[in-house]
């Protein structure tokens, strides 16, 4: 079956711009996490989704990133005013139920260059 | 605060050896710990994982090796190929409510010459 997506593959923006990045998970998963990969650096949490659950926005790094997900299907990271260190890989991956000790299913990332 | 520290940053291995990388953690909350490999342009995936509970989890030629009192853990690859050479990371997750939530270490380069 099909793997997690995510569109663009490649983003280049000026500062200042808002980006606008998309996730779609394996069908069925009902967990849904973005993570954020600087050059050379581990993965860091972002927010988590999990069905109809208040999501868990503990790890987006300020209030210019938001996320939102339709049901339990596609998901939108968006950055306002983007500035140069939010230059990254962003990841987005799902699981089937998001507990603990669950794969979570990667996709390939969105490259993210802001000038 | 890094909560999970992973080394070394990079390491080089001849075709046949034995790669191993070494994590360390500090939450004793953690129960959870997986390996992830990422190949350049992809995304990681999941390699092998273990539990407090075991010492030591093997899967083919991938272990890991499991020291709850220290605090560490290891992936161990045995009989390297060069189609092992891929960024490795390390990661845990604690238990309770936030169990979903995996902290990674920053990575290992290996690369496995033929």
């Amino acid at each position: 079956g099909a793997g997690v997506s995510q569109s663009p593959s490649n983003k280049v923006t000026e500062k200042g711009k808002d980006v606008e990045l998309r996730c779609d998970p394996i069908s069925g998963h009902t967990a849904l996490y973005w993570y954020r990969q600087r050059l050379g650096q581990g993965l860091e949490f972002l927010i988590y989704f999990q069905g109809n659950s208040a999501p868990d926005k503990s790890g987006l790094p300020s209030d210019r990133f938001s996320a939102e997900r339709t049901g339990e299907s596609v998901s939108t990271l968006t950055i306002q005013r983007t500035q140069q260190e939010d230059s990254a890989v962003y990841l987005c991956a799902s699981s089937p139920l998001g507990g603990g000790g669950e794969t979570q299913y990667f996709g390939p990332g969105t490259r993210l260059l802001v000038l | 605060q890094q909560q999970v520290k992973q080394s070394p940053q990079s390491l080089i291995v001849q075709k046949g050896g034995i790669s191993i990388i070494n994590c360390a953690y500090e939450n004793t909350a953690f129960d959870y710990f997986p390996w992830y490999q990422q190949f350049p342009g992809k995304g990681p995936a999941l390699l092998i994982a273990i539990r407090p509970d075991v010492s030591e989890k093997k899967e083919g030629r991938f272990t890991i090796s499991f020291n709850k009192s220290a605090k560490q853990f290891s992936l161990h690859i045995m009989d390297s190929q060069p189609g092992d050479s891929a960024t490795y990371f390390c990661a845990a997750s604690p238990s309770g409510g936030s169990n979903y939530k995996l902290t990674f270490g920053k990575g290992t380069l290996l690369t496995v010459n033929p």
